[in-house]
């Protein structure tokens, strides 16, 4: 059972415009809803995060908008660079009961900027 | 460097062997945590430990695998009579609170 659910797969954006990437989540207990930006042959790197009082985040070019009552979220780069390319995974948590507050991560989405 | 850091970064080795990465997480971060990512998946719960205690294991954590951390510090995994189905990259998370989980470089294993 697939619990986040991540779109599009893949992603080509001209450098400058908007990149959008969706996810759906299904465990109403989630309650912190990070991304994550990982590059070939790295591990994955924090980029923002949000939690569910809360309908919208900014972080410099990266913006988180929160919808709990659809149970989606997603994440906007504005002024998208070719720096940017590298592939992006929501992800999402909640206390599992046993101690840990383990990671569900959607399947990812790799962006691609063009000059 | 005061990330995650992970060792080695890359690991091939015979189906049969027996594998040991190790994971040494921010200094300060009780919490830890194992990964395991296949090629085109995000990354997927294996293990977690609190200071010394593994409190957590998922259902992917075959009897084969193990996992430690002695003292709270590093901890290792252990892959034993590894088959070609191990192959994938091994990450490493720590923490200091419930949320911010900071990940290491990964181990990529390939099973020949």
């Amino acid at each position: 059972q697939q619990q986040v659910k991540q779109s599009p797969q893949s992603l080509i954006v001209q450098k400058g415009g908007i990149s959008i990437i969706n996810c759906a989540y299904e465990n109403t207990a989630f309650d912190y809803f990070p991304w994550y930006q990982q590059f070939p042959g790295k591990g994955p790197a924090l980029l923002i995060a949000i939690r569910p009082d809360v309908s919208e985040k900014k972080e410099g070019r990266f913006t988180i908008s929160f919808n709990k009552s659809a149970k989606q979220f997603s994440l906007h780069i504005m002024d998208s660079q070719p720096g940017d390319s590298a592939t992006y995974f929501c992800a999402a948590t909640a206390y599992s009961g046993a101690g840990s507050y383990q990671l569900t991560f959607g399947k990812g989405t790799k962006l691609s900027v063009i000059p | 460097d005061t990330g995650v850091s992970q060792d080695p970064r890359h690991k091939i080795t015979k189906r049969g062997q027996n594998v040991t990465f190790r994971c040494d997480p921010i200094s300060e971060h009780n919490r830890l945590y194992w990964y395991r990512q296949t090629l085109g998946q995000g990354p997927e719960f294996l293990t977690y430990f609190q200071n010394e205690a593994q409190l957590e294991k998922s259902r992917l954590l075959s009897d084969r695998f193990s996992a430690e951390r002695p003292k709270g510090s590093f901890s290792t995994l252990e892959i034993q009579r590894t088959e070609q189905g191990d192959s994938a990259m091994y990450l490493c998370a720590s923490s200091l609170r419930e949320d911010t989980q900071y990940f290491g470089p990964g181990t990529r294993l390939t099973v020949l």
